[in-house]
């Protein structure tokens, strides 16, 4: 079965401050990877997808950018953040592109 | 566009059982999903509906009428640590190999002693 690590468990950043959040696999191949945000009391909003190395497809106009270097490796970066970007941002992967999400533990960032 | 329908709250008292219902609107349809989310964790995996019926795994089931466009999750002699946030989600049939999910809000259950 796959592990996914993400870190770091928190953060807080003030505003202008770069931003990278990381994510790996273990114990799969090839997966789909996605990054979701959720702000407090609200629902998973889908930020970045990636099918393949170097593939990225973005949902959503944002201040954020994501890469995929590596099969199983997937990072969040923002130049300069927002106080807008606070939240709950968690890494998804879907094992050997099958249909079935499964979450990383997540970074809960605070932007100040 | 993709839109997904679930109650905000339900309360529901220990030992009884409990269904949250869910209804989608989206272009396509290639499966529909339920996780558990306790405050301040990320989401688990609880259920996975591709064709009509129901899908049991232990106190947990899920249904899924496709024609309606409806799903609910049965919740059967309830406890304590199922108090928590239950996102309904959907693949759209457009979203192709890369499988991305469109998530409800959320409905959190509050089970009382």
């Amino acid at each position: 079965s796959q592990t996914i690590h993400q870190w770091p468990a928190t953060l807080v950043q003030p505003v202008g401050s770069p931003l990278s959040l990381e994510c790996t696999v273990e114990g799969t191949s090839n997966p789909n990877l996605y990054w979701y945000r959720q702000a407090a009391g609200r629902g998973l909003q889908l930020l970045f997808y990636s099918v393949g190395i170097g593939q990225i497809s973005s949902e959503v106009p944002q201040n954020l950018s994501a890469s995929r270097p590596q099969d199983r490796q997937f990072i969040l970066s923002s130049k300069k953040l927002l106080l807008s970007d606070s939240g709950f941002y968690l890494c998804a992967s879907a094992p050997d592109r099958a249909n079935i999400q499964y979450f990383g533990a997540g970074t809960r960032l605070s932007v100040l | 566009g993709q839109n997904i329908d679930q109650p905000t709250e339900m309360t529901a008292t220990e030992g009884a059982i409990v269904q949250i219902n869910c209804t989608y609107q989206t272009s396509g349809f290639n499966g529909l999903f339920w996780y558990q989310q306790h405050a301040g964790e990320a989401p688990t995996f609880l259920s996975y509906n591709v064709l009509d019926g129901l899908e049991e795994k232990g106190r947990f089931s899920s249904f899924l009428s496709r024609s309606k466009g409806y799903s609910y999750l049965l919740l059967k002699e309830l406890q304590m640590k199922d108090s928590a946030s239950y996102l309904c989600a959907v693949t759209p049939g457009s979203s192709g190999s890369a499988r991305q999910l469109t998530f409800g809000s959320g409905t959190q259950l509050t089970v009382l002693p």
